[in-house]
């Protein structure tokens, strides 16, 4: 199946730092995704990419579609304490099928 | 309140002892799907379906059977479990209609399955 590597595997930081991480694919996509999980909950969609050098964001989140079409990047802009979590990107063919990547543990230091 | 179920939360089985696990939505969404998360692998999909008896293979199919015979549920269902099945797996749903089933997506709570 479709390999999508995130980077970093996990990230401690200070609240209030600024965060970034990416993912990559060896395969184009058509539609990127970034994804929040809270401890013992499913994931949490936050933002949808349809376009190559698409750039958008949501509140302190703006995530990047990649010109080659085979990255994302997420970035999270004055951490809280409630920003914990793992991150996670999924990529998209067909619109059904979805292709997530490994995860970003997030942890942030109050 | 719309909300995906699944049954049970947690299961502890032996090698080889059928089981099943039921998914049930009641947003009248036409989109389904079943996914299983391991450590550093991230979600990955097993199968999906975009309406009644319509089905497709994901990712991970082998190993699992799905059934749709109602909007509603989607059930997973493991003939011959085995240890590399140990996994959290979780169900979705999505309306469909619109084409991006992303956009609504939504998850259910998790079941935490272990193997012995």
């Amino acid at each position: 199946g479709q390999q999508l590597n995130q980077s970093p595997q996990s990230m401690f930081i200070q609240e209030g730092e600024d965060v970034s991480m990416n993912c990559t694919s060896s395969s184009i996509f058509n539609t990127w995704l970034w994804y929040k999980q809270d401890p013992g909950e499913g994931p949490v969609l936050l933002i949808a990419l349809y376009k190559a050098g698409e750039l958008t964001s949501n509140g302190r989140l703006t995530a990047q579609f990649g010109i080659t079409r085979k990255d994302s990047f997420l970035n999270i802009s004055a951490s809280i304490p409630s920003d914990v979590g793992i991150y996670f990107c999924a990529g998209c063919v067909t619109g059904n099928q979805f292709y997530f990547g490994t995860g970003t543990s997030l942890t942030v230091i109050p | 309140e719309a909300q995906v179920t699944q049954n049970p939360r947690y299961l502890i089985t032996v090698t080889g002892k059928k089981l099943t696990v039921t998914c049930s939505q009641n947003m009248n969404h036409e989109y389904m799907s079943w996914y299983r998360q391991d450590p550093g692998l991230g979600l990955r999909q097993i199968y999906y379906s975009m309406n009644v008896e319509v089905t497709d293979k994901g990712d991970v199919p082998e190993g699992y059977k799905v059934s749709r015979k109602e909007k509603r549920n989607f059930p997973l269902i493991l003939e011959s479990p085995s240890p590399n099945q140990t996994s959290l797996y979780f169900c979705a749903s999505a309306p469909g209609t619109s084409g991006r089933v992303w956009e609504t997506q939504y998850f259910g709570p998790g079941t935490r399955l272990l193997v012995l």
